[in-house]
């Protein structure tokens, strides 16, 4: 069967900075876009999602930007917690298909 | 090597019956995770095994769902008396240890619930 693996970047903060996650996607008929956190010994969790056709979602504490034309998909989190210490990955839905984009590990320094 | 595998690929089951759902992680991967996708949406956590670890639970939607791991290799995922509101994607993963390494998904299984 196919499989999908994820590099995983990292990135370093300090307590209470803002954290920008990056991520690429593939396929641009793709209309819905999710974000996910896991933590070390958890399954991963809903963050927040987003539809095509917006380009930006706020959530509690984060953001969510979609640029379409370059394929890119943001997550903000602002005053980055050392409970947001986690590993998040992007995931695209089209037509029931799930794929994922890269994750990131996220470590967050007090 | 080999990915992923999981089977049936398809299952169409009648309302109340049970189904059980296999999962072959690739060899050498201690981490194991089941998850749902209903169409459109996102994916949702079921279970979380991690070598000899109890696994994670958290994620089961009712008591009518369970899974069970052999070692470190196949997972079974059993859904008894079946619902309609059960129809989705049910995605497997694997992990060589836990959060923070590469996921390989397999295939996933579609269930529909007649």
């Amino acid at each position: 069967g196919e499989s999908v693996g994820l590099h995983l970047p990292t990135l370093s903060v300090q307590e209470g900075d803002n954290s920008i996650i990056n991520c690429a996607y593939s396929n641009s008929a793709s209309d819905y876009f999710i974000w996910y956190k896991q933590e070390s010994g958890k399954g991963p969790q809903f963050i927040i999602d987003i539809r095509s056709n917006m380009d930006k979602r706020q959530g509690q504490r984060v953001t969510v930007l979609l640029n379409k034309t370059v394929k890119h998909l943001s997550l903000q989190i602002a005053a980055t917690q050392p409970g947001d210490s986690a590993v998040y990955f992007c995931a695209e839905i089209d037509y029931g298909k799930l794929t994922f984009g890269q994750g990131t590990i996220l470590t967050v320094h007090p | 090597g080999a990915g992923v595998s999981q089977s049936p690929s398809n299952k169409v089951t009648e309302k109340g019956k049970d189904v059980e759902l296999r999962c072959d992680p690739i060899s050498g991967h201690t981490a194991l995770y089941w998850y749902r996708q209903r169409l459109g949406q996102g994916l949702e956590f079921l279970i979380y095994f991690q070598g000899n670890s109890a696994p994670d639970k958290s994620g089961l939607p009712s008591d009518r769902f369970s899974a069970e791991r052999t070692g470190e290799s196949v997972s079974t995922l059993t859904i008894q008396r079946t619902q309609q509101e059960d129809s989705a994607v049910y995605l497997c993963a694997s992990s060589r240890s836990g959060v923070g390494n590469e996921q390989y998904f397999g295939p996933g299984t579609r269930l529909t619930v007649t």
